[in-house]
This record gives C-alpha cells, sequence and structure tokens, in this order.
C-alpha cells in the first residue's frame, strides 16, 4: 500500500499571504496525485489532479507541483474562503487508492 | 451539470446492514468509474470501493472485504453498497464519488453530499 503522508497538520496563515501544502508518497505515484478542498458540513472538492491540473472552475491562485513522491499544493494569496481542509490523494498504486491524513489552512 | 445524491444511511446495530443507493445525473453514468469514500467523524477520508465503468470490475478496502459488496444499475444511473456485519468503525459520513475516468488511475471529480451510517447498540 503507498502511505501517503501530508504536512503540516495546521497551517496558520494571514488572509493575503501564500501558503503551501506538502504531500509526500512512499513509493513513486508519477503525476497521479490530486489535492481536494473540504470545509465544514460539506463534500470534498477536486481542486488539482495530474499533480499540476486544476479542476474545472477552480481559481488560478491555486497551483500544483511535483512528480514521484514530493508534491506541493500552493496557494498564492489566500482568501476568506479557502480556509479549510486540503487532502491530497494518489491514484496510481491502486488498489487501494489513499489518501493524505489532511492539513488544516486556519487564519492566523 | 453533474449532481451525486446518497440515501440510505441511518442508526444500526452492531451486525446488522444498510443498503447505500446514490442517485447520479448530468453525465452518462455508465461511461465511468464510481467509488464510495467514507470519513469517520473527526478523521480524514478513508476509500472504500469502487466500481469499473465497463467490464464490471470492482475492488474493495481490506477493511470491508468480505462484508461490503458494491453494485450499480446502469439503466437507473444508480450506485449501491450493501453493507452486512456493521461494525462501531463503520460508523461514518459515505460519500458517492465520480471517477473523472472510465477506471482507476483517475480523481474524484463530483463527489456527493454523504449519507451518515452510524453503528451502534
Amino acid at each position: 500500500e503507498t502511505v501517503v503522508t501530508q504536512s503540516p497538520a495546521t497551517l496558520s496563515v494571514s488572509p493575503g499571504e501564500r501558503a503551501t501544502l506538502s504531500c509526500r508518497a512512499s513509493q513513486s505515484v508519477s503525476s497521479n496525485l490530486a489535492w481536494y478542498q473540504q470545509k465544514p458540513g460539506q463534500a470534498p472538492r477536486l481542486l488539482i489532479y495530474g499533480a499540476s491540473t486544476r479542476a474545472t472552475g477552480i481559481p488560478a491562485r491555486f497551483s500544483g507541483s511535483g512528480s514521484g513522491t514530493e508534491f506541493t499544493l500552493t496557494i498564492s494569496s489566500l482568501q476568506s474562503e479557502d480556509f479549510a481542509v486540503y487532502y491530497c490523494q494518489q491514484y496510481n498504486n491502486w488498489p487501494p487508492w489513499t489518501f493524505g491524513q489532511g492539513t488544516k489552512v486556519e487564519i492566523k | 451539470e453533474e449532481q451525486l445524491l446518497e440515501s440510505g444511511g441511518g442508526l444500526v446495530q452492531p451486525g446488522g446492514s444498510l443498503r447505500l443507493s446514490c442517485a447520479a445525473s448530468g453525465f452518462t453514468f455508465s461511461n465511468y468509474a464510481m467509488s464510495w469514500v467514507r470519513q469517520a467523524p473527526g478523521k480524514g477520508m478513508e476509500w472504500v470501493s469502487v466500481f469499473s465503468g465497463s467490464g464490471g470490475s470492482t475492488y474493495y478496502a481490506d477493511s470491508v472485504k468480505g462484508r461490503f459488496t458494491i453494485s450499480r444499475d446502469n439503466s437507473m444511473n444508480t450506485l449501491y453498497l450493501q453493507m452486512n456485519s456493521l461494525r462501531a468503525e463503520d460508523t461514518a459520513i459515505y460519500y458517492c464519488a465520480k471517477n473523472k475516468g472510465t477506471w482507476g488511475s483517475s480523481p474524484l471529480d463530483y463527489w456527493g453530499q454523504g449519507t451518515l451510517v452510524t453503528v451502534s447498540s
């Protein structure tokens, strides 16, 4: 099983600042990695797939990078609606499809 | 617009059964793999099961293998999850999600709002 580890667990950021979230896979997942955003009481929403491709309707301030085992989600200038929990998921080595434990982005 | 609507959750005693349904609309249901993902209260995401968009292939997480059965009715645009021998650790919100592709090497691009399953005596 490919273990996916996210860091940090919690990220405190002021509105307008940049946020950088990390995701590491225990073995190569090529570029088959996605990022999801989840707000309280809501379902997850796909932000990024293929490590760097924004999903439909996702603002350009969200960007993804990386390949192999190391990945990054960057939010260039945090807006109030961006405070949420972010999960990464690998879909290269399956089954099982595996998620990271999440990074909570909170207001500083 | 793609939409997924889950139903069938509720309170069940340990050892009991439930059948979850997920009604899909806004896309050609038969063309896509469909998945179930769960989230225990206050916890992260756990993939549960997937049904391919063609060929009828299915996979299960080890934690539910032999107890849960995924199925789909393409004529009704509906995905199901039959859950038997339920345990307290199965308590979670169960999300139905559409795979972006026909099979496994694809992300989950649309999610339902989830249905809560509580296993307790």
